[in-house]
């Protein structure tokens, strides 16, 4: 089955800074990748996802590239505001995956004023 | 539209002992998953109920059961809690196949004594 590693498991960033987050999975097949924001004592919540006819996705200050033949994608936060500060978790799933995402452990975002 | 809900918020629970956690969604969606999250792991799937009538094992399924009750609620059970079962748990839907973004509750705290 798929497998989804992602790095770093912390990241702290001045405030203005930029933030990378970057995921691996091991399935070729798979062709759609989420990425989940989750604020304390809250379920996670999308906010971006990518497919993989697409080689980047932006809005605002958040985007998503992905590079099908390394198999790895990664979620890149600009100019980072406190609010930023949550975790992050990449996912991913394919055709045959009957809706069931297969999640990164997740990062841990720390925006410093 | 309340989205996702999950009841209890809290709750302690003895070895040995039996409880239910409720999931409703209000979206319409055909498929719903239930999550458990812990420290640096991730959310990793319990059980999935692809449509109204099916389920199906996620990737670590033992010492749960799931009912799928109709369209709209999705239950999880503990016949005979253990303190690995001490974790956040958390309910997602989505409108699969048509849609694949999950929509997350708030989510289930359970402390396994």
């Amino acid at each position: 089955g798929e497998n989804v590693e992602q790095h770093p498991s912390t990241l702290s960033v001045q405030e203005g800074d930029s933030a990378v987050i970057k995921c691996t999975y091991s399935d070729s097949a798979s062709n759609y990748f989420p990425w989940y924001k989750q604020e304390l004592g809250k379920g996670p919540q999308l906010i971006i996802d990518i497919r993989s006819n697409v080689g980047e996705k932006k809005d605002q200050r958040i985007a998503v590239t992905l590079n099908k033949t390394a198999k790895h994608f990664s979620l890149h936060i600009t100019e980072t505001q406190p609010e930023d500060s949550a975790v992050y978790f990449c996912a991913a799933s394919g055709p045959d995956s009957w809706g069931k995402l297969q999640f990164g452990a997740g990062t841990q975002v720390v925006v410093t004023p | 539209n309340a989205g996702v809900t999950q009841t209890p918020k809290f709750q302690v629970l003895k070895t040995g002992q039996s409880m239910t956690l409720q999931c409703a969604q209000d979206m319409n969606h055909n498929s719903m998953y239930w999550y458990r999250q812990d420290p640096g792991m991730g959310l990793r799937l319990i059980y999935y109920s692809a449509s109204e009538g099916t389920t199906d094992k996620g990737e670590v399924p033992n010492g749960y059961n799931v009912s799928r009750l109709n369209k709209r609620e999705f239950s999880l059970r503990l016949e005979s809690a253990a303190p690995s079962q001490t974790s956040v748990y958390f309910c997602a839907s989505s409108d699969w196949p048509l849609q694949e973004t999950q929509y997350f509750g708030p989510g289930t705290r359970l402390l396994v004594l």
